[in-house]
């Protein structure tokens, strides 16, 4: 019940296209659903985030749509650029404490130029 | 960058011996985090700290320790490390606001660890 599902594990893209990482989660505890940006040899870093008090979150290209009832939520990269190579982890907690945060497995995403 | 800075950034080792990671950060934040990074298991939480000396076990702490005297410094030691704690080591800090966490954390660039 503490799992955080992501799929699919590895996506290519054109530039240009949409890239679409999905992620669900069974505790309905949880309450803050951040994603987290990774490029090769550095640590992750926090993309964007949404309380379930919403459907929809964007920021530039990058959008949460996040489903209550289904328990899922995804990350949508609109105008997707090779800049955006980079592994996307998605993840879920209860409250604000950073201890509780459980990530998922990590979706490596390729923008072909 | 949060003033994060991990070392050693790269060690390979022999099952084992003893090996300590060090996490420094130069902004006083009170909560320091360790998590392991492995292929099909995104991030996985070792200990965490909540101020000098105070700690806890996150999911995945059999074979590690931690130690944390000051505020700046937070200790990863794998007492006899062994093959399946090859991985990549990653220090985090979280932000307080108004004495609330925030959620956010803020990682260090990782050690990568070979135990051979």
């Amino acid at each position: 019940q503490q799992q955080v599902k992501q799929s699919p594990q590895s996506l290519i893209v054109q530039k240009g296209g949409i890239s679409i990482i999905n992620c669900a989660y069974e505790n309905t505890a949880f309450d803050y659903f951040p994603w987290y940006q990774q490029f090769p040899g550095k640590g992750p870093a926090l993309l964007i985030a949404i309380r379930p008090d919403v459907s929809e979150k964007k920021e530039g290209r990058f959008t949460i749509s996040f489903n209550k009832s289904a328990k899922q939520f995804s990350l949508h990269i609109m105008d997707s650029q090779p800049g955006d190579s980079a592994t996307y982890f998605c993840a879920a907690s209860k409250g604000s404490s950073a201890s509780k945060i459980i990530f998922g497995s990590g979706t490596r995403l390729s923008i072909r130029p | 960058d949060a003033g994060i800075t991990q070392s050693p950034r790269h060690k390979v080792t022999e099952t084992g011996t003893p090996v300590t990671l060090r996490c420094h950060q130069t902004e006083n934040h009170r909560y320091m985090y360790w998590y392991r990074q492995d292929p099909g298991h995104g991030l996985r939480l070792i200990h965490y700290s909540y101020g000098v000396k105070d700690t806890d076990k996150g999911e995945v702490s059999d074979g590690y320790s931690v130690s944390r005297s000051k505020t700046e410094d937070f200790l990863l030691t794998l007492e006899s490390a062994t093959s399946s704690q090859t991985s990549v080591y990653f220090c985090a800090i979280s932000v307080t606001k108004g004495g609330a966490g925030t959620g956010e954390l803020f990682f260090g660039e990782g050690s990568r660890l070979t135990v051979l």
